[in-house]
């Protein structure tokens, strides 16, 4: 079993839906949790970062942590089709030499 | 520029054929990084480097070698390439209390 398991998709939503994207892990030792999100062809990118539970908003994004589940959130708001991408969670222990422990990441679709 | 740039962009090599994936990050951050991105795996940590001159095996190092002599560059080698080393390759890099990783661009790598 994967320390990070995440849906691949394709979530294909329309223009102006909210899109929920997730993450379920299995190692409780995780506190910082990341959003990334991939175009195609490019490096991920750095999204939405939070540390242990709660919630944490960034314009039409609302990262959601649930350390009890154990699941991870991402909302978008009014998604637009430049949100079509490929998202991935991410999430480590503490201490800097741990390292990022990603999920397969979810593709995403917003049609006009 | 500042930022982390990897070369080249594509690359096709024959099998058994060595070949370096170059990574340059102009912010002087202390930790670097080696992925590989696969469907169905995600993004699988190969090697990672906390500082110049300190190297340490990730996830998959089977088959690949890097070094650090300095700290703005972190160069990837597939001594021997395999069919199955054939993805596409991100580096990324981070400094000592930042969470988030900054990734290049990726180096797509067909080998045959």
């Amino acid at each position: 079993q994967k320390e990070v398991e995440q849906d691949p998709g394709p979530l294909s939503v329309p223009e102006g839906a909210i899109v929920s994207l997730n993450c379920t892990y299995s190692n409780s030792a995780f506190q910082y949790f990341m959003w990334y999100r991939q175009y195609s062809r490019k490096g991920p990118e750095l999204l939405m970062y939070t540390y242990s539970s709660g919630n944490k908003e960034d314009g039409r994004f609302t990262a959601q942590v649930d350390k009890s589940s154990k699941y991870i959130s991402l909302f978008i708001r009014d998604s637009q089709p430049s949100d079509s991408a490929t998202y991935l969670c991410a999430m480590k222990r503490t201490g800097t030499a741990s390292k990022l422990t990603f999920g397969t990441g979810t593709r995403l679709q917003v049609t006009l | 520029d500042a930022g982390i740039t990897q070369s080249p962009r594509y690359k096709i090599t024959e099998t058994g054929r060595q070949v370096t994936l170059m990574c340059h990050q102009t912010w002087s951050h202390s930790y670097m990084f080696w992925y590989r991105q696969d469907l169905g795996h995600g993004l699988r940590l190969i090697y990672y480097s906390a500082a110049a001159d300190i190297t340490d095996k990730g996830e998959v190092p089977d088959g690949y070698v890097v070094s650090r002599s300095k700290t703005e560059n972190f160069p990837l080698t597939l001594e021997s390439a395999t069919r199955s080393q054939t993805s596409v390759y991100f580096c990324a890099s981070r400094e000592d209390r930042n969470y988030g990783y900054t990734f290049g661009s990726g180096t797509r790598l067909t080998v045959v």
